[in-house]
């Protein structure tokens, strides 16, 4: 069956650092794949997505992303983290045998120290 | 603009009640999908709907749970006789047109319901 694992379930971080968020897919053909924030109180945010073409993913909020296909792997990362930053965030995949459903991580939590 | 909204945030209910949990789509759009997250886990898929017809309920856990849009705006779901294992975060989303996983989806706040 297709999934999605985000292998760290907590993950923190001084201000300013550089951070990567891991997230690795088991999927048979090139997936679509997502980049999602949940901020306490607030509703889920599209970060990035892939879809085809160039790897290296630009997002909002200064975030990218790489696909790396021999890796199965869609890794987020951002060079220097603000203390906005904490939140939790979810790796997704487009569902292989539906063109709308996606397959969700488990999310890891970023707490940034000061 | 304003976004997707949900009402009420919290709810908490006795074991066996009724709950009715409301979701404002973006106005506009088409699609309108509800999401249950339980503690820890990612969002999992329930139903969803194009305008006021509800094209995928393949995600709803039981016939406890109904959804419904029937203006193709406003949607409510609702879960009967709840359980326990209902306690979740339900999230609604919509997307400006159709259901290709290409459109954005947005999500309003969730609404988070604890069983007792």
């Amino acid at each position: 069956a297709q999934s999605v694992t985000q292998p760290d379930i907590h993950i923190t971080v001084s201000e300013g650092a550089s951070l990567e968020l891991r997230c690795n897919y088991s999927y048979g053909a090139t997936p679509y794949l997502f980049w999602y924030v949940q901020s306490p109180g607030q509703g889920l945010q599209l970060l990035l997505k892939y879809f085809s073409g160039d790897t290296l993913v630009q997002g909002i909020k200064g975030f990218e992303a790489e696909f790396k296909r021999s890796q199965s792997s869609f890794n987020l990362r951002k060079p220097s983290v603000h203390w906005s930053d904490a939140a939790e965030y979810f790796c997704a995949v487009g569902a292989p045998d539906s063109n709308y459903q996606l397959i969700w991580g488990a999310g890891t939590k970023l707490i940034i120290k000061p | 603009g304003a976004g997707v909204s949900q009402s009420p945030r919290y709810k908490v209910a006795k074991r066996g009640q009724d709950v009715a949990l409301r979701c404002d789509p973006i106005s506009g759009h088409v699609s309108l999908f509800w999401y249950q997250q339980a503690l820890g886990q990612g969002p999992e898929f329930l139903t969803y709907f194009q305008n006021e017809a509800q094209l995928d309920k393949s995600g709803l856990p039981s016939d406890r749970f109904f959804a419904e849009r029937p203006e193709g705006s406003v949607s409510t779901l609702k879960i009967q006789r709840t359980q326990q294992e209902d306690s979740a975060v339900y999230l609604c989303a919509s997307s400006l047109r159709d259901r290709r996983i290409q459109e954005t989806q947005y999500f309003g706040p969730g609404t988070r319901l604890l069983v007792l």
